[in-house]
Formats: C-alpha cells, sequence, structure tokens
C-alpha cells in the first residue's frame, strides 16, 4: 500500500459526459502527479499540482483539468468525453515538487461506452 | 526528447529461472532511472532505483545497474517465482523546469509458470 488513496476504483459514463476522479497524496506529500493508461499510448503524464498550485503540464487534453485543495487531495476533470478517454487515470505523489521518485494510487478505470 | 525501450513481452519462464528484462533510454542530462511492477489489477510500485551512473538499485531480489556508457538499466532476477507475474514498467526521471515528470517504457509483461 503506497499511502495514495484514489476513487472512484471505477467509472462507467457515456459520451459527451463529465466525470470527475479523486486523489488523496500520501501523508507529508505536498506534490500530486495525475498520468493516463492506455493501451495504444502507454503511461503518460497529464499534469503536476504542488501545494495548491499547477507546476508541469504533459499531455493533457484542453478537456481535461484538474486541481489541488487546500487539504492537498486532488481532483481531475474530465468534459466532452470521448470513447478514446477510456483508460486508467492514477495518482502519484510525491514529497517536494523537485522529487524525482513519486508514488501512485491503485488508478481509476475509466470506460466510456 | 528523452524516451525509454523496453523489450516486448511477454515473458514466459518457469519457476526459478534467471530473468532479465531489458532496458535501454535516451536522455539529455543525468536522470534518475527507475523500475516500476504492476500486479494485476492494481496500481503501479516503485520496485528499485538508481539516481547516479554505476549505482545498482535492489529490492526483494531484484537487481538494475544503472550503466551510462550503454544508457541501459537491465532488471535481472536470479531465481523467479510464480508470484513475480506482473507486468514491470522502467522509468526515467525527465527534469521539467524546476520539476520533474516520469517518462516510462512501454511495459514488459512476465508470466511466471510453476
Amino acid at each position: 500500500d503506497s499511502g495514495v488513496t484514489q476513487t472512484p476504483k471505477h467509472l462507467i459514463t457515456a459520451t459527451g459526459q463529465r466525470v470527475t476522479l479523486r486523489c488523496s497524496p500520501r501523508s507529508g506529500d505536498l506534490s500530486v502527479y495525475w498520468y493516463q493508461q492506455s493501451l495504444d499510448q502507454g503511461l503518460q503524464f497529464l499534469i503536476q499540482y504542488y501545494n495548491g498550485e499547477e507546476r508541469a503540464k504533459g499531455n493533457i487534453l484542453e478537456r481535461f483539468s484538474a486541481q489541488q485543495f487546500p487539504d492537498l487531495h486532488s481532483e481531475l476533470n474530465l468534459s466532452s468525453l470521448e470513447l478514446g478517454d477510456s483508460a486508467l487515470y492514477f495518482c502519484a505523489s510525491s514529497v517536494a515538487a523537485s522529487a524525482s521518485e513519486q508514488y501512485f494510487g491503485p488508478g481509476t478505470r475509466l470506460t466510456v461506452t | 526528447g528523452n524516451s525509454v525501450t523496453q523489450m516486448e513481452g511477454p515473458v514466459t519462464l518457469s519457476e526459478e529461472a534467471f530473468l532479465t528484462i531489458n532496458c535501454t533510454y535516451t536522455a539529455t542530462g543525468y536522470p534518475s532511472l527507475f523500475w516500476y511492477v504492476q500486479y494485476p489489477g492494481e496500481g503501479l510500485q516503485l520496485l528499485l532505483k538508481a539516481t547516479k551512473a554505476d549505482d545498482k538499485g535492489s529490492n526483494k531480489g531484484f537487481e538494475a545497474t544503472y550503466r551510462k556508457e550503454t544508457t541501459s538499466f537491465h532488471l535481472e532476477k536470479g531465481s523467479v517465482q510464480v508470484s513475480d507475474s506482473a507486468v514491470y514498467f522502467c522509468a526515467l526521471s525527465s527534469r521539467m523546469d524546476s520539476s520533474y515528470k516520469l517518462i516510462f517504457g512501454s511495459g514488459t509483461r512476465l508470466l511466471v509458470r510453476p
């Protein structure tokens, strides 16, 4: 158990809908990262937050957004969902913004039908 | 840009066999290197890491040595068990301004038969 929690575990929704994925980092970690794992693209970095502020952006679509709250939990919002958004979404956390060692949550499996 | 290349799977071995999963990387600077493992239905777990050239990371019988001259970080285990069946990901930390992101290889599935 990494100490990173994610909810929900599974999510099934229809095209065009909007969903929110939630992540709580390990106790003491200030940085949260979001990754997408899909069959065709593999594991890709989406976005990082550190202590409430956006720190770095990767291959995140404009339809997707994230935020980190004062209690350090983070939410990833996915809107206007398409079939191709079906994937596993992982959250990871680290102690500092520049820490290269990251600890992953169990993931949320999103299925868009 | 930075990238990681892993051998394609699946790798199928008998219990107690020797394991090697090849990983090579392309990077500017001196990234840290990692192996993560993903068991069925679970998230990624950090297996081992190395932060500079010639460092050897080890954990649970697995080892990998950071080879700068060959830009490699091959994963090895002397005697695999059925419980080692999982997908293994090689990764490097890529600097982004004042932060890091992990760049992953495509993963190698290992299946160990009793």
